[in-house]
């Protein structure tokens, strides 16, 4: 089966920096995607990597190495808005859009 | 540009019912997938649709289907309503080269 692990929980203050780190063991690998999705609300994409190595977004980066089944989302700069549940999520095929997601990390961004 | 939406946003069924939830696709997107969130979780993939036609299912009971028209809506159909059914229901638009971009979902709730 697939296996997303992720920190339930991380805290950081404004103008700070989080590194939110996403472990993966799956059947096969088509890309990590980040989402970010706020209480009540869809996901929204963050950012994709399907290469080894730091895809960086403005504020948001995100890290891949596919020999350790390891990735981090790196956000910057923390704003208040930041405040939200960050979800990784594996593509382990290639003919469907299957997204194996893990649980989420909800950062909650204080003053 | 027209985003994914979804319709109810809420709804409340008693078990054993069935209920049809319903999906728009963004614009210029011919694939569509469903997605289950319980509270507190990752969403996990019920289906996807390309083409007018299931083209990928993830862990779930038959009672679980989908239709995608021509201009490329969807609908998911439960039937039999269980208790663990309650959830948060989220359709997901893509096509080649694009991320999931998800609606706000309905939030369906079996007493």
């Amino acid at each position: 089966g697939q296996n997303i692990d992720q920190p339930t929980e991380m805290t950081a203050t404004e103008g700070a920096i989080v590194q939110i780190n996403c472990t993966y063991q799956t059947s096969g690998f088509n890309g990590l995607f980040w989402y970010q999705q706020h209480a009540g609300e869809a996901p929204t994409f963050l950012s994709y990597n399907v290469l080894d190595g730091l895809e960086e977004k403005g504020r948001f980066s995100s890290f891949l190495s596919r020999s350790k089944g390891y990735s981090y989302l790196l956000l910057k700069e923390l704003q208040m808005k930041d405040s939200a549940s960050y979800l990784c999520a594996v593509r382990d095929g290639l003919g469907d859009y299957k997204l194996s997601f893990g649980a989420g990390t909800t950062v909650t961004v204080r003053a | 540009e027209t985003g994914v939406t979804q319709s109810p946003t809420h709804l409340i069924k008693t078990r054993g019912q069935q209920v049809t939830l319903r999906c728009s696709s963004q614009s210029g997107h011919n694939t569509v997938s469903w997605y289950q969130q319980a509270l507190g979780q990752g969403p996990q993939f019920i289906f996807q649709y390309y083409r007018e036609e299931e083209n990928g299912r993830g862990n779930f009971p038959p009672r679980f289907s989908g239709l995608q028209f021509p201009n490329y809506s969807s609908e998911l159909n439960v039937n039999a309503l269980e208790l663990d059914d309650s959830a948060l229901y989220l359709c997901a638009s893509s096509s080649i080269n694009s991320p999931l971009h998800f609606g706000n979902g309905t939030r369906l709730t079996v007493t």
